[in-house]
C-alpha cells in the first residue's frame, strides 16, 4: 500500500470549512484513497473514498488532484463533533485472499474551535 | 443495535493471566478484522477472517495471541500469559465482504486492555 503523509494537527473554527490534506506521491493506478476518522474513545468511522474523480457524500467531499499524488478531505461546515483524528489511507480495494486490513498512519488531529 | 459490538469495554488483568475479548459483527457481514491500537498511535492490523476461515494472521505479534470465529459470526481474540506490552485498545471491524470493491469497514468501540 502507498505511504501517506498528513500534518499531525490542525485547528478550524466552528462553522467554517475544514480542509485536511494528504500526500500520497507513490500511489499506483489501482489504489483508492480512503478517509476514516476516530473520535475520542470510539472506533474509526468510514467517511469517504475515491479513485480519481472528486467525490461527495453527506459527511464530506474528497478532492483528488489530477496526478493523484495528493488529496484533500473537506468538511464543509465543521462542528465541535467533528473534532477527531482523521486518517488518509491509500490501498487497493481488495488484495484477493488476505491482507485486507487497513494500514493506518498517525493521522491528523483536527480540533474544531468554538 | 445494528453496529459492531465488543465486550468487555474495559478489561484489567494481572501479568501472566489469560484474557478473552469478544466481537459481535454486524449481522450478515462476511469479513471480520481485529486491530490493536497503542496509546497515541493508529490502529494496527492483527488478523482477518472470511466467514470462519482465518485468511490472514500476519499481524499477530506473538504465538500468545489467538483468534477464532468458529461459526462465522462472533469472534474471540485470546491473549495467553499477558504481558504489560499487551496493554492497548483492541478493535474489531466487519465488512459485508472484502471481495466487493470498496466495502467500508465498520468498527466497534474497542476493548481497552490494561495489564498490571
Amino acid at each position: 500500500d502507498a505511504k501517506t503523509t498528513q500534518p499531525p494537527s490542525m485547528d478550524c473554527a466552528e462553522g467554517r470549512a475544514a480542509n485536511l490534506p494528504c500526500n500520497h506521491s507513490t500511489i499506483s493506478g489501482n489504489e483508492y484513497v480512503y478517509w476514516y476518522r476516530q473520535i475520542h474513545s470510539q472506533g474509526p468511522q468510514y467517511i469517504i473514498h475515491g479513485l480519481k474523480n472528486n467525490e461527495t457524500n453527506e459527511m464530506a467531499s474528497l478532492i483528488i488532484t489530477e496526478d493523484r499524488k495528493s488529496s484533500t478531505l473537506i468538511l464543509p461546515h465543521a462542528t465541535l463533533r467533528d473534532t477527531a483524528v482523521y486518517y488518509c489511507i491509500v490501498r487497493v480495494p481488495y488484495s484477493g485472499g488476505g491482507a485486507d486490513g487497513l494500514t493506518f498512519g498517525k493521522g491528523t488531529h483536527l480540533i474544531i474551535q468554538p | 443495535g445494528a453496529g459492531v459490538s465488543q465486550s468487555p469495554r474495559y478489561k484489567v488483568a494481572k501479568r501472566g493471566q489469560d484474557v478473552a475479548l469478544r466481537c459481535d459483527p454486524i449481522s450478515g457481514h462476511v469479513s471480520l478484522f481485529w486491530y490493536q491500537q497503542a496509546l497515541g498511535q493508529g490502529p494496527e492490523f492483527l488478523t482477518y477472517f472470511q466467514n470462519e476461515a482465518q485468511l490472514d494472521k500476519s499481524g499477530l505479534p506473538s504465538d500468545r495471541f489467538f483468534a477464532e470465529r468458529p461459526e462465522g459470526s462472533v469472534s474471540t481474540l485470546k491473549i495467553q500469559r499477558t504481558q504489560q506490552e499487551d496493554s492497548a485498545v483492541y478493535l474489531c471491524a466487519s465488512s459485508l465482504y472484502a471481495g466487493l470493491i470498496n466495502q467500508p469497514q465498520h468498527f466497534g468501540d474497542g476493548t481497552r486492555l490494561s495489564i498490571l
